[in-house]
């Protein structure tokens, strides 16, 4: 069955400083891999995706991910963090050939200071 | 765009009531999913619906059940609420039953059993 770590609970940045969000895979082949955003009490929207091609994905709102499969990585990356991307962030998986159920990590709660 | 819609943002419920958490989609999505989510375990998928009239368990079923009698509404049932039920409820639907498959979630229903 498939797993997904994020190993960061919490992530403090400033505002303007650069961001990587870390999400580790499990899974004997590769996934399709996905970053959900959650602001606060809200529910959960697409940032992006991963399904093949290109390993470098653009997102919404100044995101991009880097599949690494070497590393079995999904890393969410922006270059300068605003105090509204302060939020929850969840890696997800999903299986090919397989259940269609999205598995999601635990979250990244991101925390940006002035 | 997909619109999925929780029919309450705040419940509070009393112990041993029964208590129904109702959910729509409105673009013909196959498949619908009721998480939980706490703080430090994620989300916890609870059931999961690929047709209607068809259920299956999710990682946490006790205490629980649902219904899906048209293909875009989808009820969770907690059968007599107790206060370990207190939670975020997050209803999400999705269109095919594949991997690569983006879920759409409402903006959740935050329960509290007193």
């Amino acid at each position: 069955a498939q797993s997904v770590t994020q190993p960061d609970i919490h992530i403090t940045v400033s505002e303007g400083a650069s961001l990587e969000l870390r999400c580790n895979y499990s899974y004997g082949a590769t996934p399709y891999l996905f970053w959900y955003v959650q602001s606060p009490g809200q529910g959960l929207q697409l940032l992006l995706k991963y399904f093949s091609g290109d390993t470098l994905v653009q997102g919404i709102k100044g995101f991009e991910a880097e599949f690494k499969r070497s590393q079995s990585s999904f890393n969410l990356r922006k270059p300068s963090v605003h105090w509204s991307d302060a939020a929850e962030y969840f890696c997800a998986v999903g299986a090919r050939g397989g259940s269609y159920i999205p598995t999601f990590g635990r979250g990244t709660s991101l925390i940006v200071h002035p | 765009d997909v619109k999925v819609t929780q029919s309450s943002r705040y419940l509070v419920k009393r112990t041993g009531e029964k208590v129904f958490l109702e959910c729509v989609q409105d673009m013909d999505h196959e498949n619908m999913f009721w998480y939980r989510q706490d703080p430090g375990l994620g989300l916890r998928l609870i059931y999961f619906s690929y047709d209607v009239k068809m259920k299956e368990k999710g990682d946490i079923p006790e205490g629980y059940s649902v219904s899906r009698e048209k293909k875009e509404r989808f009820s969770l049932i907690l059968e007599s609420a107790s206060t370990n039920q207190t939670s975020m409820y997050l209803c999400a639907s999705s269109l095919r039953k594949t991997g690569n498959t983006e879920a759409f979630f409402g903006q959740g229903t935050r329960l509290t059993v007193v």
